[in-house]
């Protein structure tokens, strides 16, 4: 069956970065997108950019360009996400979400917990 | 960024009502809106997508309507597993935007 599975939670400090991984089976990865989307504390989704594995190209938006570094590894299908200059506002659960066409993400991964504490 | 508004933001209702939650786009998206339900500490799941699409695996007496900014969502003979939070979301354009959620809670 499809799995999308995620790196476990981390803690970081203001100021560091953190690198989490999303790792697909059972369905096709280098022609569907792979996007990554947060939930801070309480609070709603929020997306924040993704690849087609094939393309190599990563989309972002505007509020996470130049600090947020999404990648996919098509030997291993395992996509990335790297965020760096880490602050406080940064704590969230992130996902890993399969898009069926475009936007439409069919299959999730369990979410990473991100804790920025000092 | 096209701003996604749900209404209303927290519903009570008992096993066996029907509800309807409502999303407007801030401009037209033809019909590129997708339904999400999640659970306490659980990942989001696919309900509808294209607006009125069924996904796979979900129950029948979900479903979905509208076009260009409106939209809803209608539950018909709520179940207790469907008292959870549920996000609306465009996908016309990147940044993919969602809505704030509607909170569904028992009566």
């Amino acid at each position: 069956q499809v799995q999308l599975v995620q790196s476990g939670g981390e803690v970081k400090k203001p100021g560091s970065s953190v690198k989490v991984s999303c790792k697909t089976s059972g369905v096709t990865f280098s022609t569907n997108a792979i996007s990554w989307i947060r939930q801070a504390p309480g609070q709603g989704l929020e997306w924040i950019g993704g690849i087609v594995p094939i393309f190599e190209k990563a989309n972002y938006a505007q509020k996470f360009q130049g600090r947020v570094t999404i990648t996919a590894d098509k030997s291993t299908s395992t996509a990335y996400m790297e965020v760096g200059r880490l602050n406080a506002e940064d704590t969230a659960v992130y996902f890993c979400a399969r898009e069926g066409r475009g936007g439409v993400n069919e299959y999730w991964g369990q979410g990473t917990l991100v804790t920025v504490s000092s | 960024d096209i701003q996604m508004t749900q209404s209303p933001s927290s519903l009570s209702a008992s096993v066996g009502d029907r509800v309807t939650i409502t999303c407007r786009a801030g401009q037209s998206i033809s019909t590129d809106l997708n339904w999400y339900q999640q659970r306490p500490g659980k990942a989001p799941r696919l309900l509808i997508y294209d607006a009125s699409s069924l996904q796979s695996g979900v129950p029948s007496r979900f479903s979905g309507s509208g076009s260009g900014a409106e939209f809803t969502l209608t539950i018909t003979s709520l179940q207790p597993e469907d008292f959870a939070t549920y996000y609306c979301q465009q996908s016309y354009r990147t940044p993919y935007t969602f809505g704030q959620g509607t909170k569904l809670e028992i009566k």
